[in-house]
């Protein structure tokens, strides 16, 4: 029972264009959202998260959409940069558990 | 500061064999857990504690134990290897609960190979 899903396992794009990442999930109870950050050999790193009560956040060149309606969460890179290319893993919770649940991992090339 | 520190970086078992993962955190963080990456799978969290002498089961528990004596360390034990714990496994650690949006730094990874 996968309760985050990131369906694309790859997306390559070209540097300077927009980058869009997407999750789904399926439990309502989630209550904030976190995306992260692997480059090989090395743990994943932190990038962005949001809270429920938000449908945007901004870091940067990174922006995460939440859409809670159609339980829908999109991190977009403008503009992406050949160092972006790595493994980005969406990942939900909801406060009174303490466990974070991630997706699968969409592998992101941006290519020079 | 070291940050989240795990040994071995690799390491080959035998069916049945045990061992402990290291991981240390010198950050002073109250929250630690354990998770295991494989292919198409994501991160799965097994183990996590959310301080000194408590600890919680993730999603993954089975084989594994853990235990936190200090704030420092947060040791995983394979308590009887078997092929299916092949994997990269992760340590991370966070000042305050990952649940509610906050950062979680990561160790380095632990690969290992179970024959």
């Amino acid at each position: 029972d996968q309760q985050v899903k990131q369906n694309s396992p790859s997306l390559s794009v070209q540097e300077g264009r927009i980058s869009i990442l997407n999750c789904d999930y399926t439990n309502s109870m989630f209550d904030y959202f976190l995306w992260y950050k692997k480059y090989p050999a090395e743990g994943p790193t932190f990038l962005i998260s949001i809270s429920s009560i938000k449908d945007k956040n901004e870091d940067g060149r990174f922006t995460v959409f939440l859409n809670k309606s159609a339980k829908h969460l999109s991190l977009h890179i403008v503009p992406s940069q050949p160092g972006d290319s790595a493994v980005y893993f969406c990942a939900a919770s909801s406060g009174n558990t303490g466990k974070l649940i991630f997706g699968q991992g969409t592998t992101l090339q941006v290519k020079p | 500061n070291a940050g989240v520190t795990q040994t071995p970086k690799f390491q080959v078992l035998k069916t049945g064999q045990s061992m402990t993962l290291q991981c240390a955190q010198d950050m002073n963080h109250e929250y630690m857990s354990w998770y295991r990456q494989d292919p198409g799978m994501g991160l799965r969290l097994i183990h996590y504690s959310v301080g000194a002498g408590i600890t919680d089961q993730g999603e993954v528990p089975n084989g594994y134990n853990v235990s936190r004596s200090t704030t420092e360390d947060f040791p995983l034990r394979l308590l009887s290897a078997a092929p299916s714990q092949t994997s990269v496994y992760f340590c991370a650690s966070s000042y305050q609960l990952a649940a509610f949006g906050n950062e979680q730094f990561f160790g380095p990874g632990t690969r290992l190979t179970v024959l």
